[in-house]
């Protein structure tokens, strides 16, 4: 079965720190991966998606950018982080792009202080 | 700019009862709808959907309503369960573009 693994769960970070979230799954091949944030009393929020190695795409401009080294490995940094940088991030994977449930990880609560 | 929309960020029932969470979306090009659960310091976890050709679909004891011309569905719960309360997202899609709502708390007292 696939498993979706993501770390670590909690994170607090200065602001101007750099960040680095993982996220591996397992029991599949080339699977869509994604980004979402969660900020306080919002939806989720798509910040990058990726079908493949190298190939990334930002969803929304900002301080964050995304890299998939490997098939099943998805990583979200940024060199400096910012206040506004909080908030629950979820990375995902699904079979496909188009109308696919999505699998979610259990999430990093990343808080900027 | 919010494309789908829960307006009511928390509910409260009786177990036994029936649950009944609504979501609103802007786009008519959505064309598959979902609804996600969540626990909390948990991922959300899929837990059923709609395709645009149909107007109801139903799972053991959810349901799922989709009203096109009001751009409307909603998630029932019959009968609501404690172990039901959770944070329940709703979903839109058109092709890879799936929008969320913000969420609604359900809680369901024993």
């Amino acid at each position: 079965s696939q498993t979706i693994h993501q770390w670590p769960a909690t994170l607090v970070q200065p602001v101007g720190s750099p960040l680095s979230l993982e996220c591996t799954v397992e029991g599949t091949s080339n699977p869509n991966l994604y980004w979402y944030r969660q900020a306080a009393g919002r939806g989720l929020q798509l910040l990058f998606y990726s079908v493949g190695i190298g190939q990334i795409s930002s969803e929304v401009p900002q301080n964050l950018s995304a890299s998939r080294p490997q098939d099943r490995q998805f990583i979200l940094s940024s060199k400096k982080l910012l206040l506004s940088d909080s908030g629950f991030y979820l990375c995902a994977w699904s079979v496909s792009l188009t109308n696919e449930k999505l699998f979610f990880g259990s999430g990093t609560q990343l808080s900027v202080l | 700019d919010q494309q789908v929309k829960q307006n009511s960020p928390s509910l409260s029932v009786q177990e036994g009862r029936i649950s009944i969470l609504n979501c609103d979306y802007t786009n008519s090009m959505f064309d598959y709808f979902l609804w996600y659960k969540k626990y909390p310091a948990e991922g959300p976890t899929f837990l059923i959907s709609i395709s645009s050709i149909k107007d109801k679909n139903e799972d053991g004891r959810f349901t799922v309503f989709l009203n096109k011309s009001a751009k409307h569905l909603s998630l029932h719960i019959v009968p609501s369960q404690p172990g039901d309360s959770a944070v329940y997202f709703c979903a839109a899609s058109a092709w890879s573009d799936m929008r969320f709502g913000a969420g609604t708390r359900l809680t369901v007292k024993p």
